[in-house]
């Protein structure tokens, strides 16, 4: 059972455009939800992460909007630079286990 | 801060042999975890250790894969023996517990041919 769903699979995008990816979950225990960032042959590194009890963070160009009731969260990229191409990896936790469960990753390339 | 090493970075081997991974986490961090990684696909956890007792191996295949963690900082992931299907990028990762963020390595790329 695929407890964290992550759509779409792979992302094209003109520079200067809005990059979204979605992510769904099914364990109302999940506490925290991060995105990460990761370049080929690199590990994945921490991109930005949001709690339940807020239902958007912003943090320079990187949004994440946050949907409790329909079990959703969202990552938005503004102004997508060729530099943001990467695989964006959605994931979720439950704070008493310490332990993130990712969802299959978006391939986003941005386009100069 | 250095961040989580890894090593070594790429590991080629033949089917039926043996292979091992090390990690050293970020100082201070209790909290370590192995993932596997195949093409392709997201993070997946195999073992969690706090200090040095695994809390989480259940989705460790304990036939063929063994994990240590020695005074709590080092850990090591074995292999034996190593199958085609088990080539991948396996991760290791470490955070401070609780819901703080986990800071990855870049991973050692195994194949097995």
């Amino acid at each position: 059972q695929q407890q964290v769903k992550q759509s779409p699979q792979s992302l094209i995008v003109q520079k200067g455009g809005i990059s979204i990816i979605n992510c769904a979950y099914e364990n109302t225990a999940f506490d925290y939800f991060p995105w990460y960032q990761q370049f080929p042959g690199k590990g994945p590194a921490l991109l930005i992460a949001i709690r339940p009890d807020v239902s958007e963070k912003k943090e320079g160009r990187f949004t994440i909007s946050f949907n409790k009731s329909a079990k959703q969260f969202s990552l938005h990229i503004m102004d997508s630079q060729p530099g943001d191409s990467a695989t964006y990896f959605c994931a979720a936790m439950n704070s008493g286990y310490s332990t993130l469960t990712f969802g299959k990753g978006t391939m986003l390339l941005v386009s100069p | 801060e250095a961040g989580v090493v890894q090593s070594p970075r790429y590991k080629i081997i033949e089917k039926k042999q043996p292979v091992a991974f090390w990690c050293n986490p970020i100082s201070g961090h209790n909290t370590l975890y192995w993932y596997l990684q195949n093409l392709g696909q997201g993070p997946e956890l195999l073992i969690r250790y706090e200090n040095e007792e695994a809390v989480d191996d259940s989705q460790l295949p304990k036939d063929r894969f063994s994990a240590e963690r020695l005074k709590g900082v080092d850990s090591t992931l074995k292999i034996q023996p190593a199958e085609l299907g088990d080539s991948a990028v396996y991760l290791c990762a470490s955070s401070s517990g609780g819901n703080s963020p986990l800071h990855f390595g870049n991973g050692t790329r195994l194949t097995v041919t």
